[in-house]
């Protein structure tokens, strides 16, 4: 079955930082998902990855997917507090369902 | 735009009770999924629906859940006896299916807590 790794499981940085998420797959990603999630909340949809070495950005944040489909990035920039949450990888295999990594928490401090 | 909409938000009941959840999609949407969340994990997937069809259910779907899409718009996921584990957040999402990958949107959730 599909595993997805996040790292780091965590991050503190100040306001103002660039920072990088990683999500690594064990077998080819066919769409990758990103999401954000505030404690006790719903996820929130950023972007979906299709195509090998597609990118896509919204606002601050930049999501690549790698050439050989195994491997994705988030990239955000100038953090600000409101992109404090957790970010979640989600991956469908070809399948309908998605699995996720058990996400990266980040905290931005003034 | 009305999102995906969970009801009720917070339940907590007596271990042994029945509770039972609802989801209502976004109105356009013919894919309904349940995922359940325990605390520091990601989501899990439980079952989803193609309009009032249940095409999958996960193996941590046991004989106590049960879901329901009766006339492809609201779901409910009803758990009975409950159990000490079953304490989690339960995630509902739904997806428009025909013409490539579609992103899921998901409500926010309903938070279960099992005396």
């Amino acid at each position: 079955s599909q595993e997805l790794e996040q790292s780091p499981q965590s991050l503190i940085v100040q306001e103002g930082k660039n920072l990088t998420i990683n999500c690594t797959s064990s077998k080819t990603l066919y769409g990758l998902y990103w999401y954000k999630q505030k404690y006790g909340e719903g996820l929130i949809f950023l972007m979906m990855l299709q195509k090998g070495g597609e990118e896509k950005s919204h606002e601050k944040i930049t999501a690549k997917l790698d050439e050989k489909k195994q491997q994705s990035s988030l990239h955000i920039t100038a953090s600000q507090p409101s992109h404090a949450g957790i970010y979640l990888c989600g991956a469908d295999g070809n399948t309908d369902k998605l699995i996720f990594g058990t996400g990266t928490r980040l905290q931005v401090f003034p | 735009d009305t999102g995906v909409s969970q009801n009720p938000r917070h339940k907590i009941t007596k271990r042994g009770q029945n509770v039972t959840f609802r989801c209502d999609p976004i109105s356009e949407h013919n894919r309904l999924y349940w995922y359940r969340q325990t605390l520091g994990q990601g989501p899990e997937f439980l079952t989803y629906f193609q309009n009032e069809a249940q095409l999958e259910k996960s193996r941590l779907l046991s004989d106590r859940f049960s879901a329901e899409r009766p006339k492809g718009s609201f779901s409910t996921l009803e758990i009975q006896r409950t159990e000490q584990g079953d304490s989690a957040m339960y995630l509902c999402a739904s997806s428009w299916a025909g013409g490539g990958n579609q992103p899921q949107h998901f409500g926010d959730g309903t938070r279960l807590s099992i005396l």
